[in-house]
C-alpha cells in the first residue's frame, strides 16, 4: 500500500511571494505523482502529473513540482502566488498511473494575504 | 475536452430514503470510474471503483449494500445511498479513467454536496 504525508495542513502567504507545498510519500513499487486543486464546494483539478522522464514537471497556473526519488518527495513550487490561488491543495499518488484510484494526502490549505 | 459531470451538485434528504448520485463523462468513454467521499477540512477517501459492466470493488470498510453502483455504460455511473443516515452527510466525488489513454490522469466531477437531514 502506498500513502502520503502533506506536512503542511495551512500555508499563509503574502500576495507576489514565492510557496512551496510539501508532499512526500510512501510505496513500495513504482508511483505516479499528481498535483490537484480544489475550490470550495468544487471538484479537483489537475495542477501536474509525474508519469515518468523529466523530474522537474510544469504544471499549469505557473506551479510546477520536482520529483526526488531518493527523498520520496513532490514539494509544489510557484515564485509568485496571486490571491486566485488561495484553495485547496492535495498531492496524491497511484500506483497504475490512473488505472488504479488515487492516494490522496490530507491536503494543504494556502492562504493568500494582501 | 474531458469533462465528468456530476448530478446533482447539491442534495438535501431525509434520514431513511435513498438518493442516487450520476458521474457522466461527456466527450469520452470511461470504462473505469472511481467514488471518493471528502469529510469536511479532510482529504478525499476512496470508496469504490466502479468498472463498465461488472461488479464495482469496495474499498476496505465501506458497506457495498449501502453505496450501491452501477457502471451499466462506458459514460454512466450511478452511486446510490441507500437508507440514508446523518453520519452519511458527505462530499461525494467521482472520477473517471480515460479508456484506452493507458496512464491518463483521472478526470475528476465537481462533487455532490449530501446532507441528511
Amino acid at each position: 500500500a502506498q500513502s502520503v504525508t502533506q506536512l503542511d495542513s495551512q500555508v499563509p502567504v503574502f500576495e507576489e511571494a514565492p510557496v512551496e507545498l510539501r508532499c512526500n510519500y510512501s510505496s513500495s513499487v513504482s508511483v505516479y505523482l499528481f498535483w490537484y486543486v480544489q475550490y470550495p464546494n468544487q471538484g479537483l483539478q489537475l495542477l501536474l502529473k509525474y508519469l515518468s522522464g523529466s523530474t522537474l514537471v510544469k504544471g499549469i497556473n505557473g506551479f510546477e513540482a520536482e520529483f526526488n526519488k531518493s527523498q520520496t518527495s513532490f514539494h509544489l513550487r510557484k515564485p509568485s502566488v496571486h490571491i486566485s490561488d488561495t484553495a485547496e491543495y492535495f498531492c496524491a499518488v497511484s500506483v497504475g498511473g490512473g488505472a488504479d484510484g488515487l492516494t490522496f494526502g490530507k491536503g494543504t490549505h494556502l492562504i493568500i494575504q494582501p | 475536452g474531458a469533462v465528468v459531470s456530476q448530478h446533482p451538485s447539491w442534495v438535501i434528504c431525509k434520514s431513511g430514503t435513498s438518493v442516487k448520485i450520476e458521474c457522466r463523462s461527456l466527450d469520452f468513454q470511461a470504462t473505469t470510474m472511481f467514488w471518493y467521499r471528502q469529510f469536511p477540512k479532510q482529504s478525499l477517501m476512496l470508496m469504490a471503483t466502479s468498472n463498465e459492466g461488472s461488479k464495482a470493488t469496495y474499498e476496505q470498510g465501506v458497506e457495498k449494500d449501502k453505496f450501491l453502483i452501477n457502471h451499466a455504460s462506458l459514460t454512466l455511473s450511478t452511486l446510490t445511498v441507500t437508507s440514508a443516515h446523518p453520519e452519511d452527510s458527505s462530499f461525494y466525488i467521482c472520477s473517471a479513467k480515460r479508456t484506452g489513454w493507458g496512464n491518463s490522469p483521472l478526470h475528476f466531477g465537481n462533487g455532490t454536496r449530501l446532507t441528511v437531514t
